[in-house]
């Protein structure tokens, strides 16, 4: 079946620091692909998509590049502030009318 | 504004007590969707709805039902709670006709079954 496997967390890092959170997917067909972001106390909210292979997604200095080859979508910032402290969910959207599938979510903790 | 409500966002109650979470979207989208979160899980779907009267088994179903009698309203229902459903809930919606539709999550619903 479809699935979403995500690097487990937490990941801690400091401010400016550099971001790689790694996704792999597994799925039949040609998937989009999402990242989804938690604040704390909040619902997940969309951050960044990408619909074909090779695609950028990209939105608040974060970006994600569909890899079909390594069947990845990792999510990368040059800089993280402490703003960007969150939990990240991977996602990806195998057929028209299916369920997203999500990983399980990776927190970040940035610290000044 | 766009928004999908759940209510309440906090809720405790005892084993055995129905309850019942609401969920009402203002998009007019025809998906909608039950999520739980718990910690090292991630996100697990429950139930969801690909349109009015048409309501689908997620992940985790048992213990749990919904009803999707018009469009923009999807309860969720637990009959009989236990404390294995104590857990943080998602209500979410999309168009859901295209691959690329983004999902709108309410804020979520602390359950805490004693």
């Amino acid at each position: 079946g479809n699935s979403v496997t995500q690097m487990e967390g937490p990941v801690t890092l400091s401010e400016e620091a550099f971001l790689t959170i790694n996704c792999t997917y597994t799925a039949t067909g040609y998937p989009s692909l999402f990242w989804y972001v938690q604040y704390p106390g909040e619902g997940l909210q969309l951050l960044l998509k990408a619909t074909k292979a090779d695609d950028k997604g990209s939105n608040k200095g974060f970006e994600a590049t569909y890899r079909k080859e390594t069947t990845s979508f990792h999510l990368e910032k040059g800089s993280v502030q402490v703003s960007d402290s969150a939990v990240y969910f991977c996602a990806l959207s195998a057929r028209r009318n299916t369920p997203l599938v999500f990983g399980k979510g990776t927190r970040l903790s940035v610290i000044a | 504004e766009a928004q999908v409500t759940q209510n309440p966002r906090y809720l405790i109650t005892v084993t055995g007590k129905k309850l019942t979470v609401t969920c009402s979207q203002n998009m007019n989208h025809e998906y909608m969707s039950w999520y739980r979160q718990d910690p090292g899980l991630g996100l697990r779907q429950i139930y969801y709805s690909m349109n009015v009267e048409v309501t689908d088994k997620g992940d985790v179903p048992e213990g749990y039902k919904v009803s999707r009698k018009e469009k923009r309203n999807f309860p969720l229902i637990l009959e009989s709670p236990s404390p294995n459903q104590t857990s943080l809930y998602f209500c979410a919606s999309s168009t859901g006709d295209r691959l690329e539709e983004k999902l709108f999550f309410g804020s979520g619903t602390q359950l805490s079954v004693l």
